[in-house]
């Protein structure tokens, strides 16, 4: 059973536009989420993450949002661009409530393509 | 952020042999290190935490005798791939955890590159 799922396997967006990735989990101890950029063959990149306590978070041209009754975050990148072409991971774990239980639970990504 | 590094990036190996992937934190000591794999097209799995100076925590489902991990040190886990079949053909990916606070503004874990395994 998937406690994290990233349902759109795929998204294309216009260079310059707002590209919005979602993220729905089921596990309620989740209370710590991040966001991953993963090239082929390569290690996840960090991104920017977001506890519970908070509902939003802002690094630069990322921003998190955080549903908590829904149990959906979604990632915004504006403006987008071409670098920004790859599989984004959204990862969960129990930071505060899992008693030293960090490994991550990954979503299955989805592959943003930035089109010129 | 923080570096990780992982050696080798890619190995090619006979079935019925052992291969050790290392896993190094390069700029900061980490306590807690996990290795993951991921399957082509697929999600990156956790397989274990790797604990400094005690031994390794395996999830569900993950041979311990077949995945042996070692952290001997506080930038140092590694991972051994005991008698491998070509099931074991996976892409791993280890990665340390920091801590909010100090140098680090808030709570992560950095990956490796990962180390692609092939076997024959």
């Amino acid at each position: 059973d998937q406690q994290v799922k990233q349902n759109s396997p795929s998204l294309s967006v216009q260079e310059g536009r707002i590209s919005i990735l979602n993220c729905d989990y089921t596990n309620s101890m989740f209370d710590y989420f991040l966001w991953y950029k993963k090239y082929p063959a390569e290690g996840p990149t960090f991104l920017i993450s977001i506890s519970s306590i908070k509902d939003k978070n802002e690094d630069g041209r990322f921003t998190v949002f955080l549903n908590k009754s829904a149990k959906h975050l979604s990632l915004h990148i504006v403006p987008s661009q071409p670098g920004d072409s790859a599989v984004y991971f959204c990862a969960a774990f129990p930071l505060y409530s899992g008693g030293g239980a960090d490994g991550l639970t990954f979503g299955k990504g989805t592959h943003l393509i930035i089109q010129p | 952020g923080a570096v990780v590094s992982q050696h080798p990036s890619r190995v090619i190996c006979k079935s019925g042999t052992s291969v050790k992937i290392e896993c190094r934190s390069l700029d900061f000591q980490a306590t807690t290190m996990f290795w993951y794999r991921q399957f082509p097209k697929q999600s990156l799995m956790l397989m274990a935490t790797s604990n400094e100076g005690s031994k390794a925590t395996y999830e569900q489902g993950v041979e311990k005798d077949k995945f042996l991990i070692n952290h001997a040190s506080l930038t140092l886990s590694t991972l051994t791939v005991t008698s491998a079949h070509p099931e074991d053909s996976s892409f791993y990916i280890c990665s340390a955890r920091v801590f909010g606070g100090g140098r680090f503004s808030t709570d992560t874990q950095y990956f490796g590159p990962g180390t692609r395994l092939t076997v024959l």
